[in-house]
């Protein structure tokens, strides 16, 4: 089945930018999300990709998608400590489940 | 409603007992997902319902746990025999056709 990598910690600079980096396995995946988990609450879904996008671009956040390489990325524009949380990558393929990856905790210090 | 509600938002129980969980889904969202999310992890998949069919049921870890979604709509998930193990998350969230995962807030189990 499907398996969804992710490393699991980031720490940057207040106004820095933040890049966190998916792997998937399944190439015939349809859509690639970002999802943001604040302690104590549910997956909140920030933004995702069809599979024949390279990229999208929604105010800070870019998402960036090398179909080749099986590779998601989600980068962060003046990341503020806000941004603090875990962001999860999930991948879907029509009529199946959604498979997330075991998130990145990302650490925003002033 | 507005959003996938989750009912009860903290269950507790003692090992052995019976649960039920309760996820009302957006309106007309015709996908409903049930997910278990441990401490640390990502959410694991247990069932997935196209109206009121499971289509996809093979997360669930063993025959103590079962779902149902008798008219499409809210969906139960229900635990027998509950073992210290099963303490984690349960995350619902809904869907239309394809596209986007909404998800609600969860329910937290804790066994003792």
């Amino acid at each position: 089945g499907e398996d969804v990598e992710q490393s699991l910690f980031l720490s940057v600079r207040e106004g820095d930018s933040s890049v966190i980096n998916c792997t998937y396995t399944d190439s015939s995946s349809t859509y690639l999300y970002w999802y943001k988990q604040e302690p104590g609450a549910g997956l909140q879904l920030l933004t995702y990709i069809f599979s024949n996008m390279d990229m999208k671009q929604d105010q800070r956040l870019t998402v960036l998608l090398n179909k080749k390489d099986k590779h998601l990325s989600l980068r962060i524009a003046d990341t503020q400590t806000g941004d603090s949380a875990i962001y999860f990558c999930a991948v879907y393929n029509y009529g199946q489940n959604f498979v997330f990856g075991p998130g990145t905790r990302l650490s925003v210090l002033p | 409603g507005a959003g996938v509600s989750q009912t009860p938002s903290n269950k507790v129980t003692e090992k052995g007992k019976y649960v039920e969980l309760r996820c009302d889904p957006i309106s007309g969202h015709t996908a409903l997902y049930w997910y278990r999310q441990s401490l640390g992890q990502g959410p694991e998949f247990l069932i997935y319902f196209q109206g009121t069919g499971a289509a996809d049921d093979s997360g669930l870890p063993n025959d103590r746990f079962f779902a149902v979604r008798p008219e499409g709509s809210v969906s139960t998930l229900k635990i027998q025999r509950t073992e210290r193990g099963d303490s984690a998350v349960y995350l619902c969230a809904s869907s239309r056709q394809t596209g986007e995962l909404f998800f609600g807030e969860g329910s937290r189990l804790t066994v003792l």
